[in-house]
């Protein structure tokens, strides 16, 4: 299957600090990426849709201005915290949209646990 | 607003039984991926179904899609202690995914 990367997989920062994370499609071309938040024991939460080329387009409730996303290339989505604070420790996915006879699948990075201390 | 509504919420049964978890919507999907997640990792592709009565297996594992496409089922025979994790189901559609809210399985030996 289509494999997606992510980096950092965890990363521990202090408070006031902007925090950046990577997401790769490794073996195919990704036009659209996501990135989800995920709280413990709960599914997951769509922060944005991360367009190549484009600005991306957040959810309701997701301050643009505090997630920073670029996709600048058909193969890497960037998220970036700004100013991170402790409620913004959580556990990030990023997923890419592989498209494939017309058959849409989203695969997912591995994740990354972020503290915020 | 799509909505995929899966149950149970949170399963705990013993190794060696049977489940079922059922992911329900009014709208029709153009196809529909499970997914397992464990503990501090990204959920992992385990099937996709595209047609609609479309059944699949994986080892243990059943997949079934609805023939309106607007449900799905997975059963697991014989569940084992590795069969624990978070399942979920997304419905595709227009090239956007709806996930529904996830099925916490846990497998006592």
């Amino acid at each position: 299957g289509a494999v997606v990367s992510q980096h950092p997989s965890w990363v521990i920062c202090k408070s006031g600090t902007s925090v950046k994370i990577e997401c790769r499609s490794l073996d195919f071309q990704a036009t659209t990426m996501f990135w989800y938040r995920q709280f413990p024991k709960q599914s997951l939460m769509l922060m944005a849709t991360s367009n190549e080329g484009s600005k991306a387009t957040y959810e309701q409730g997701v301050e643009k201005d505090k997630f920073l996303i670029n996709h600048a290339s058909l193969t890497l989505s960037t998220l970036t915290v700004t100013s991170a604070h402790p409620e913004d420790s959580s556990f990030y996915i990023c997923s890419a949209r592989d498209m494939v006879v017309g058959v849409s699948t989203q695969y997912f990075g591995p994740g990354t646990r972020l503290l915020v201390l | 607003t799509q909505l995929l509504e899966q149950s149970p919420q949170f399963l705990s049964i013993q190794e060696g039984e049977n489940l079922t978890v059922y992911c329900n919507s009014s709208s029709v999907f153009s196809s529909l991926q499970w997914y397992r997640q464990e503990p501090g990792e990204g959920p992992v592709l385990l099937v996709t179904v595209v047609t609609g009565g479309e059944v699949k297996k994986l080892k243990r594992l059943t997949f079934q899609f609805g023939d309106a496409r607007k449900d799905s089922s997975l059963h697991i025979t014989a569940a084992q202690p590795g069969d624990t994790g978070l399942y979920l189901c997304a419905g595709a559609r227009a090239g956007k995914s709806t996930f529904g809210d996830g099925t916490t399985l846990t497998v006592k030996p």
